[in-house]
């Protein structure tokens, strides 16, 4: 069991160019959360998906982000027209069915120039 | 609004002491309380859990204490070791919304020898 697989860990962008961020989650987990962390902010909810529907995504800043679930084994997460204040880690969690116990993977971090 | 309430920000305590980490939430529908520790350069991970049906929960030398009725709990470190220094992050969740993980600021414990 690797456990939650996020690739890249480092991603550097311009301010105005998008960027995608790619999270595999453990085998037979279901349900697949986005969190993004700063300094200031902490750890903030993005969006969540089970059995690869979105179920909610009301963490998410609505114009430049965007979360898709293609099959059971992966998710993205792309930000278009990066800007500065999106500098952050970008951490992916995964558990399995009606579990608890979320399992972060080791996070992109994306820096805006 | 901040949901979770973390304090102090940051604690620092001498080898062999009892560190005190206090949480606090607004929404009393919320349903289940884990403890996440992050450690420098790694994600976060489960340290110990709480329902509100209990008061109390060890395990080893980590406990919290839940008062439902004020909304506030805490995470009790006795004999604490160098090993335990991380970020110490409550967090919440309610059934009705899937287990969505709702984060405090995190609290940073540093212990000395």
């Amino acid at each position: 069991n690797a456990g939650v697989i996020q690739t890249p860990r480092h991603k550097v962008t311009g301010k105005g160019q998008e960027a995608t961020l790619w999270c595999e989650p453990i085998s037979g987990h279901s349900a697949v959360f986005w969190y993004r962390q700063t300094i200031v902010q902490g750890l903030e909810f993005l969006t969540y998906f089970r059995n690869q529907a979105p179920i909610d995504d009301s963490g998410m800043p609505k114009e430049r982000f965007s979360a898709q679930m293609p099959n059971q084994s992966h998710s993205t997460l792309k930000i278009q027209s990066t800007q500065p204040q999106d500098s952050a880690v970008y951490l992916c969690a995964s558990r399995q069915p009606s579990a608890e116990t979320l399992y972060f993977g080791s996070g992109t971090r994306l820096t805006v120039l | 609004q901040q949901q979770v309430r973390q304090s102090p920000q940051s604690l620092t305590v001498w080898e062999g002491e009892t560190a005190i980490l206090n949480c606090s939430y607004e929404d009393s529908t919320f349903d289940y309380f884990p403890w996440y520790w992050q450690f420098p350069r790694e994600s976060p991970a489960l340290l110990i859990a709480i329902r509100p049906v209990s008061n109390k929960k060890e395990d080893g030398r980590f406990t919290i204490f839940f008062n439902k009725r004020e909304k506030k709990l805490s995470l009790h470190i006795t004999d604490s070791q160098p090993g335990d220094s991380a970020t110490y992050f409550c967090a919440a969740s309610r059934a009705s919304s899937g287990q969505k993980l709702v984060f405090g600021q995190g609290t940073i414990l540093k212990v000395y020898l």
